[in-house]
């Protein structure tokens, strides 16, 4: 059964940092990984979307890598803004559904 | 990718209530999926609704409290019945799957009192 994590569980930072995000995820035959970001109360918006034979995938500010072999994603944000204040959501696919993480919990501040 | 128009995106309910929502798709989609999401927790899934076919529930989720309704293939509806507190919680349509990713609704933000 495949599980997922997300560390850390919250992180609060002054703008301008880059940040990492880490998804764990135990069964590597996965068909593809994707993340999200989540505002209080709000749907899901897909951040980046990585298939299984890619490495890693770039939008902007975002960066998302996947190791199948070692079962880890990571998503880099550089130069954090306070509009990246929200949860960030990783799901993995694994046959015919989308597994999701517990959330990493973003707070970026003046 | 596909657009979802979900509703409503919050309501407040008395409990023994039932509230219905709503999921419009701008194209037609084999599957649809629909989350809960409780306070302070990340998404499950309840059921996933296939036009012209009962829709599959998942473990601890049953028919008689989430009835899902896909009468075509861009709509599908999910019902929370004879609400108590504990049915609280965000839930979400979404469509998609293989390489293409999923796309989520914009999410229905219930409060059962």
């Amino acid at each position: 059964k495949q599980e997922v994590t997300q560390i850390p569980a919250a992180l609060s930072v002054p703008e301008g940092e880059n940040l990492v995000l880490n998804c764990s995820f135990t069964d590597s035959a996965i068909y593809n990984l994707q993340w999200f970001r989540q505002d209080p109360g709000k749907g899901l918006t897909s951040l980046l979307l990585i298939q299984s034979s890619q490495r890693e995938q770039t939008s902007g500010r975002l960066n998302a890598s996947l190791d199948k072999s070692s079962g880890r994603s990571t998503l880099y944000i550089a130069a954090s803004q306070p509009g990246d204040s929200a949860t960030y959501l990783c799901a993995a696919y694994n046959t015919d559904k989308l597994i999701f993480g517990t959330g990493t919990r973003l707070q970026v501040f003046p | 990718s596909a657009v979802i128009s979900q509703k409503p995106s919050r309501d407040i309910c008395q409990r023994g209530t039932s509230l219905t929502i709503q999921c419009q798709v701008d194209s037609q989609v084999t599957m649809m999926f629909w989350y809960r999401q409780q306070p302070g927790q990340s998404l499950t899934l309840i059921a996933t609704a296939n036009q012209g076919s009962e829709a599959t529930y998942e473990s601890g989720f049953v028919i008689d409290k989430f009835p899902i309704s896909r009468p075509n293939l861009t709509f599908s509806t999910l019902t929370v019945s004879n609400m108590s507190p504990e049915d609280s919680s965000i839930y979400l349509c979404s469509v998609g799957g293989g390489g293409r990713g999923y796309t989520f609704g914009s999410g229905t933000r219930l409060t059962v009192v």
